[in-house]
């Protein structure tokens, strides 16, 4: 099975700061890989898709790149609201559509 | 309003069953594939199921392969998830979703509230 490794797990970072998160496959994936952002006692919400396609409705402020085995969500200007838990995820082959383990963006 | 609401939560002892449902409002449920996605208390998210919109294909994560049938009734919009042979590890919420075409179907982008399922004796 292919496993995704996100890192940092936890980052505190100031308001306005820019914010990288990053996510590997351990074998190549293409571009099948979304992000989820999961605020505190909130379900998950869908932020991008395809490495990077902006879901409807997210702010522009969060982008993703990447392709292959290596991925990144960036977070443009930090905002107070963006404390949360990251998620990504790969759906190139089900059946295992596997989630990365988390990191959790707090504000320093 | 696009919308999931699960509903068969509750606590069950090792070894039972329990049935998950969800029911779909606002938008074709019978064009979409719908999955189940579950979340441990304090940890991150383990995808569970999967079925395509006209229930002819189905698959499972190996955690809860031969315990666990997925199964959908689209005249009721309805997706449901059969769980047997419950153990203290299948102890999560467990969310309702939807798959987003231009993922192929294995993206989320309608969550349900999620219903906790409790296994303990």
């Amino acid at each position: 099975d292919i496993q995704m490794t996100q890192s940092p797990s936890s980052l505190s970072a100031s308001v306005g700061d820019r914010v990288t998160i990053t996510c590997r496959a351990s074998q190549g994936i293409s571009n099948y890989l979304a992000w989820y952002q999961q605020k505190p006692g909130n379900v998950p919400k869908l932020l991008i898709y395809a490495a990077s396609t902006l879901q409807s409705g997210v702010p522009s402020r969060f982008s993703g790149s990447g392709s292959g085995t290596d991925f990144t969500l960036t977070i443009s200007s930090l905002q107070p609201e963006d404390v949360a838990t990251y998620y990504c995820q790969k759906y190139n082959n089900a059946p295992s559509l596997t989630f990365g383990g988390g990191t959790k963006v707090e504000i320093k | 309003e696009v919308q999931l609401v699960e509903s068969g939560g509750g606590l069950v002892q090792p070894g039972g069953s329990l049935r998950l449902s969800c029911t779909a409002s606002g938008f074709t449920f019978n064009t979409y594939w719908m999955h189940w996605v579950r979340q441990a208390p304090g940890k991150g998210l383990v995808w569970v199921s999967r079925i395509n919109s006209d229930g002819s294909i189905i698959t499972y994560a190996d955690s809860v392969q031969g315990r666990f049938t997925i199964s959908r009734d689209n005249t009721k919009s309805t997706l449901y998830l059969q769980m047997n042979s419950l153990r203290a590890e299948d102890t999560a919420v467990y969310y309702c979703t939807r798959g987003v075409a231009a993922a192929r179907g294995n993206a989320f982008d309608i969550w349900g509230h999620g219903t906790m399922v409790t296994v303990s004796s």
